[in-house]
């Protein structure tokens, strides 16, 4: 079965410093990989992915994520942290030949202090 | 502007009374989704729309229906609400499963008493 792990129910960093949000997964056959960022009282928006190629993948805001697979790991990165960066990060995953469901993860709230 | 509308956004209701979330979306996308979201628990998908008449469950379908006659809408339908129920819910679309980004509605957040 398909799983996603944020070991962290929070992340604090101070502006300016770089932050890494972690993020794991298990699946059967090849992964693909979302981040979903989530500010208070909106829907869910879309980060960046991960489905071929280079493994560093660029996104929105400044974010980037690396997908390792020899570790199962998709973490989110981004090298300057900015307050408006505070808010709620989902990972996500589905898998080739695996159906055509999500999993998400239990989310990890991201607090950047001035 | 492209986007996925759900209504109501807040709805307070008793246990047992049928109740039917709408949900839409302007951008001819095949697959939709719903999901709940829960304090500890993110993000977990009810039911998923392949196209039209094409549904199938996701992780916690339990207590739950959809139907997809039209590409555009795909309600979500609870027949006999339970205070387990009470959530944030929210609908999804994307041009195909898998791969493609899924957009996000604004979410419903219903109470069961």
């Amino acid at each position: 079965a398909q799983s996603v792990a944020q070991p962290e129910d929070q992340v604090n960093v101070a502006e300016g410093n770089p932050l890494t949000v972690k993020c794991t997964y298990s699946v059967s056959g090849n992964p693909y990989l979302f981040w979903y960022v989530q500010y208070p009282n909106r829907g869910l928006q879309f980060l960046l992915k991960y489905i071929t190629g280079d493994n560093l993948v660029k996104g929105s805001y400044g974010f980037e994520a690396e997908f390792n697979k020899s570790q199962t790991s998709f973490h989110l990165k981004k090298p300057s942290a900015l307050v408006s960066d505070s808010a709620l990060y989902f990972c996500a995953v589905s898998a080739e030949g695996q159906g055509f469901s999500f999993i998400f993860g239990k989310g990890t709230r991201l607090l950047v202090k001035p | 502007e492209a986007q996925v509308t759900q209504n109501p956004r807040y709805l307070i209701t008793v246990t047992g009374k049928k109740l039917t979330v709408t949900c839409s979306q302007n951008m001819n996308h095949e697959y939709m989704s719903w999901y709940r979201q829960d304090p500890g628990l993110g993000l977990r998908q009810i039911y998923y729309s392949m196209n039209v008449e094409v549904t199938d469950k996701g992780d916690v379908p339990e207590g739950y229906k959809v139907s997809r006659k039209e590409k555009r809408n795909f309600p979500l339908i609870l027949e006999s609400p339970s205070p387990n129920q009470t959530s944030l819910y929210f609908c999804a679309s994307s041009f195909t499963p898998s791969t493609d980004t899924q957009y996000f509605g604004p979410g419903t957040r219903l109470t069961v008493l």
